[in-house]
């Protein structure tokens, strides 16, 4: 499994964007790399997942460059509700045993 | 959550105790999972299951036992609790590819 490196914790004023990247050097043919969120007292909940380039969706966009050695989840114009731990998992799609690691705390502030 | 629930929502129980916990899906999927969840460790895989009486062991699977007699219903089972398996448990489903896993809200339980 690939092991994912995520900043710990990071701020951001409300109405900014917001980019969190993780670092995945090992990342195999087949792994995909898929983002989760997680509010207090919830169980993560799927944002998005992408194997090159970029893909966007109604709640965020992943960029992945060419080496799929990283990748950056970006949020656009962040507000209070964003506030949320995020996860980066790179796995194939079929795997079982995803690492979920401690991801990234965001905190937005007003 | 789209169709996943966990019970109990919270429990408190003595240690030496046995102790189910219950997830139940209403989409029919195949593979159900055991999470748990701790401070500075993120979410842990306990065991899963791929169908009816198919399960495997995840990375934490030592003091638990899970059973799946029916395609809606995952149980963990806590043969004699431990203070060390306090902690949040969530149970989730594949939701398909290109949308990962689906989590129920979990279930907290405490071991004093």
């Amino acid at each position: 499994l690939a092991k994912t490196t995520q900043p710990i914790s990071m701020d951001s004023y409300e109405g900014q964007e917001v980019n969190i990247t993780c670092s995945h050097n090992n990342i195999a043919t087949n792994d995909y790399i898929t983002w989760y969120q997680q509010f207090p007292s919830q169980g993560p909940r799927f944002i998005i997942q992408g194997y090159k380039t970029k893909v966007t969706n109604e709640v965020a966009s992943l960029f992945i460059p060419a080496d799929r050695k990283s990748s950056t989840l970006s949020l656009p114009r962040v507000s209070l509700s964003d506030t949320a731990v995020y996860y980066c998992l790179v796995g194939e799609t079929g795997a079982n045993n995803l690492f979920f690691g401690t991801g990234t705390r965001l905190t937005v502030i007003p | 959550d789209a169709g996943i629930t966990q019970s109990p929502r919270h429990k408190v129980t003595e240690t030496g105790t046995p102790v189910t916990l219950r997830c139940h899906q209403t989409e029919n999927h195949r593979y159900m999972y055991w999470y748990r969840q701790d401070p500075g460790h993120g979410l842990r895989l306990i065991h899963y299951s791929y169908g009816v009486k198919d399960t495997d062991k995840g990375e934490v699977s030592d003091g638990y036992s899970v059973s799946r007699s029916k395609t809606e219903d995952f149980l963990l089972t806590l043969e004699s609790a431990t203070s060390s398996q306090t902690s949040v448990y969530f149970c989730a489903i594949k939701s398909g590819i290109g949308y990962g896993y689906t989590f129920g809200s979990g279930t907290r339980l405490t071991v004093v």
